[in-house]
């Protein structure tokens, strides 16, 4: 498709498992982010990647919280002992460089 | 820090009249950019527009347009004739020129509900 892909669309965990979260971007976008929107938080970004440089961890909220991305293309968003308060859709976007940034359709993810 | 103010969290209107969504940002920055997201029911963000620190024009799209005033720090939205299908959360961001990247600093949205 010609848009950002993620996957799975739902996921419901128990407490304390791992979750991996799957982003395609849009095919040539060298950016790709990490957002998650959460009830009380709102819109927060998590990480970014560029190209082949180290990417800005700046906004994961903790070690548990990591993400790759293979070869320049699919990325994928990890949390590992799940806790109740990681419960969000988490968004991942695509851009060109520093351009406008395009967004998936998010994962919700429940951790019960 | 930046920060992205969206003091309305939801508006009620009728349909075809005029709603205007407020945007107040903090930043330090001399360049920056504004972006305004719609988010319907499905959850996706749409974008919308982009506007950088060194553009005050203002702008018209179709029923959309834009009001960016540097002075008051102010980067509001107004839907002309609302319809029905303009009911989403409509989102305001932020990104920094000198941060990495374009990562984006968001309000918190402002709930537009559209009525027949």
């Amino acid at each position: 498709g010609a848009g950002v892909s993620q996957s799975p669309s739902n996921k419901v965990t128990e407490k304390g498992k791992d979750v991996e979260l799957r982003c395609d971007p849009i095919s040539g976008h060298t950016a790709l982010y990490w957002y998650r929107q959460s009830l009380g938080q709102g819109l927060e970004f998590l990480i970014y990647f560029q190209g082949n440089s180290a990417p800005d961890k700046s906004g994961l909220p903790s070690d548990r919280f990591s993400a790759e991305r293979t070869g320049g293309s699919v990325s994928t968003l990890t949390i590992q002992r799940t806790q109740q308060e990681d419960s969000a859709v988490y968004l991942c976007a695509s851009s060109i460089a520093r351009g406008e940034q395009y967004f998936g359709p998010g994962t919700r993810l429940t951790v019960t | 820090a930046q920060k992205v103010t969206q003091a309305q969290t939801e508006i009620s209107v009728v349909e075809k009249e005029d709603v205007t969504l407020d945007c107040v940002y903090e930043t330090r920055d001399t360049t920056y950019y504004l972006f305004w997201y719609k988010q319907p029911p499905s959850g996706e963000l749409v974008f919308l527009i982009r506007r950088n620190s060194f553009d005050e024009q203002n702008e018209i799209s179709g029923r959309y347009s834009w009001n960016f005033q540097k002075s008051t720090s102010s980067f509001n939205f107004t839907i002309t004739a609302s319809q029905v299908v303009d009911s989403a959360v409509y989102v305001c961001a932020l990104s920094e020129a000198r941060a990495a990247g374009n990562k984006l600093t968001f309000g918190g949205g402002t709930r537009v509900l559209v009525k027949p």
